[in-house]
C-alpha cells in the first residue's frame, strides 16, 4: 500500500541554523503534499503546502522542495527559532481519493 | 480550522463500554475525517465521509463505528470491541474542489481507558 516515510524522527538545533526534514512518498500519483506542524497537546496546524506542479514553494523562513523523480519533498526552515519547537509531519495524497497519508512525524527542538 | 470542534477534550472509558466522541464543523466543508494519534506516530485513518450518508472505513476501521447524517457532524463511537482505545483522536474536513485537499483539524479528544 501507499506509504510516506520521514526523516529524521529526532532534530535538535541551535537557535539561528536551519533544520531540513525529508520525507518520501510511494505513490507516483500522489499530488498534493502539506506540511503540518503540532505543539503539544494541540491540533496539528498546515504551515506550507506544494502541488505536484511546482518544484519550489517560499512562505519566509519556511520552504518546501518537491522532487517528483525521486519522489521525495523536503520542508527547510531558516533563522531557527524557540517557537519553532514542535512536531512536524509531512502527508502526500493518494491516488483519486480525497485522502492524506502521514508521515510519522519529526520532533523539532530549538535550543536558544 | 477555528470552525472545527470536538467535544469532550477528555473522556475516560471503562472497560467493556461504548463512547462517542464528537465532531462539528461550519466551514460548509464537503468531507469529513477521524484520525488516531498514539505517542510517537502519525495520523492513521479511521474513517472519511465525502458526502452526506455515506462514509468509508480507513486502515484502522476495527472496533470503531461513524455516521454522517448530517453536513456539519461526523460523530465517532468507540465500541467495547476496540481493544486499546486510549490514544488522541482528531477529526478533520475538507473542501472537495478539484485539486483542494487541504486538511483542517480540530482540537482534539484524549481518550483514556481506565
Amino acid at each position: 500500500g501507499e506509504n510516506v516515510e520521514q526523516h529524521p524522527s529526532t532534530l535538535s538545533v541551535q537557535e539561528g541554523d536551519s533544520a531540513v526534514i525529508k520525507c518520501t512518498y510511494s505513490d507516483s500519483a500522489s499530488n498534493y503534499f502539506p506540511w503540518y506542524k503540532q505543539e503539544l497537546g494541540k491540533r496539528p496546524q498546515l504551515i506550507i503546502d506544494i502541488r505536484s506542479n511546482v518544484g519550489e514553494k517560499k512562505d519566509q523562513r519556511i520552504a518546501v522542495t518537491l522532487n517528483k523523480t525521486a519522489k521525495h519533498f523536503s520542508l527547510h526552515i531558516t533563522e531557527t527559532q524557540p517557537e519553532d519547537s514542535a512536531v512536524y509531519f509531512c502527508a502526500a495524497s493518494i491516488k483519486n481519493t480525497d485522502k492524506l497519508i502521514f508521515g510519522t512525524g519529526t520532533r523539532l527542538q530549538v535550543f536558544p | 480550522d477555528g470552525g472545527i470542534t470536538q467535544s469532550p477534550k477528555y473522556l475516560f472509558r471503562k472497560e467493556g463500554q461504548n463512547v462517542t466522541l464528537s465532531c462539528e464543523q461550519n466551514l460548509n466543508h464537503d468531507a469529513m475525517y477521524w484520525y488516531r494519534q498514539d505517542p510517537g506516530q502519525g495520523l492513521r485513518l479511521i474513517y472519511y465521509s465525502q458526502i452526506v450518508n455515506d462514509f468509508q472505513k480507513g486502515d484502522i476501521a476495527e472496533g470503531y463505528s461513524v455516521s454522517r447524517e448530517k453536513k456539519e457532524s461526523f460523530p465517532l463511537t468507540v465500541t467495547s470491541a476496540q481493544k486499546n482505545p486510549t490514544a488522541f483522536y482528531l477529526c478533520a474536513s475538507s473542501m472537495i474542489v478539484a485539486g483542494t485537499d487541504t486538511q483542517y483539524f480540530g482540537p482534539g479528544t484524549r481518550l483514556t481507558v481506565l
